[in-house]
C-alpha cells in the first residue's frame, strides 16, 4: 500500500499561470480532503469530497476547483495562480466504513506563486 | 463555522518533563478531537485522538482529556524524549449531513525538548 500519494513534491509558478496537484490514495477511501498549511498556521480545508462524481466546497475554496471521477484519484486545479496560493498543499483521505475517523495525509505539495 | 484556539504557540521542557498542550473549541456539536505530530517538512500524523463520548484517553507516554462542558481538550506527553520535539496541532469536527467529517485545526504549537 502505497497510502495517499501526491505530485509534484515542489512547484514554482509565476503569477497567472494554471496547474494541477495530482492526489491518489489506493486505499479504496470515500472521502478525500484538500488542505493548505501557510507558513506557522494550522490547516485548513479547501474542497472535499465524499465520493466519486460528488465534490463540495470547505472554508476557503476561492482560486481553486477539483474533480472526482474515480475513487482513487482527486486533483486540484488552480487557476490563475496569485502569491496568495503560496502554501502547502495536503491531500488526504478518509475511510468512511471504518470506526476510525482517521484522515490519512499524503506527504504534501510545496507551492510558490511569484 | 468551527473555531478552534491553541495555546502555547512554543513550549520549551527539558529531556524527562512533562509537555501539556491545551485547544478550546466554539462549536457544541464538534464530537472527535484528534492530535497530529507534524516534524519539518513532513506531512502531518495522527498520534491520538478521543471522542465525545469519552473523558480520557491514554496510549503510552501520550494522554488526552477532554472537558465538554468547557469546551477544551489538552495533550499530556510525559517523560519527553528529543524526539517528541515537533509541532503539535490539535483539531475539533463533527459529522456533517453530507457525511463528510470536517476537520478545523488549532494554529500549532512548536515543542523543543531540551537534551
Amino acid at each position: 500500500n502505497a497510502g495517499v500519494t501526491q505530485t509534484p513534491k515542489f512547484r514554482i509558478l509565476k503569477i497567472g499561470q494554471s496547474m494541477t496537484l495530482q492526489c491518489t490514495q489506493d486505499m479504496n477511501h470515500n472521502y478525500m480532503y484538500w488542505y493548505r498549511q501557510d507558513p506557522g498556521m494550522g490547516l485548513k480545508l479547501i474542497y472535499y469530497s465524499v465520493g466519486a462524481g460528488i465534490t463540495d466546497k470547505g472554508e476557503v475554496p476561492n482560486g481553486y476547483n477539483v474533480s472526482r471521477s474515480t475513487t482513487e484519484d482527486f486533483p486540484l486545479r488552480l487557476e490563475l495562480a496569485a502569491p496568495s496560493q503560496t502554501s502547502v498543499y495536503f491531500c488526504a483521505s478518509e475511510d468512511s466504513g471504518r470506526a476510525s475517523y482517521e484522515q490519512y495525509f499524503g506527504p504534501g505539495t510545496r507551492l510558490t506563486v511569484t | 463555522g468551527e473555531n478552534v484556539e491553541q495555546h502555547p504557540s512554543t513550549l520549551s521542557v527539558q529531556e524527562g518533563d512533562s509537555a501539556v498542550i491545551k485547544c478550546t473549541y466554539s462549536d457544541s456539536a464538534s464530537n472527535y478531537f484528534p492530535w497530529y505530530k507534524q516534524e519539518l517538512g513532513k506531512r502531518p500524523q495522527l498520534i491520538i485522538d478521543i471522542r465525545s463520548n469519552v473523558g480520557e484517553k491514554k496510549d503510552q507516554r501520550i494522554a488526552v482529556t477532554l472537558n465538554k462542558t468547557a469546551k477544551h481538550f489538552s495533550l499530556h506527553i510525559t517523560e519527553t524524549q528529543p524526539e517528541d520535539s515537533a509541532v503539535y496541532f490539535c483539531a475539533a469536527s463533527r459529522r456533517r449531513d453530507t457525511g463528510r467529517r470536517a476537520l478545523t485545526f488549532g494554529s500549532g504549537t512548536r515543542l523543543q525538548v531540551q537534551p
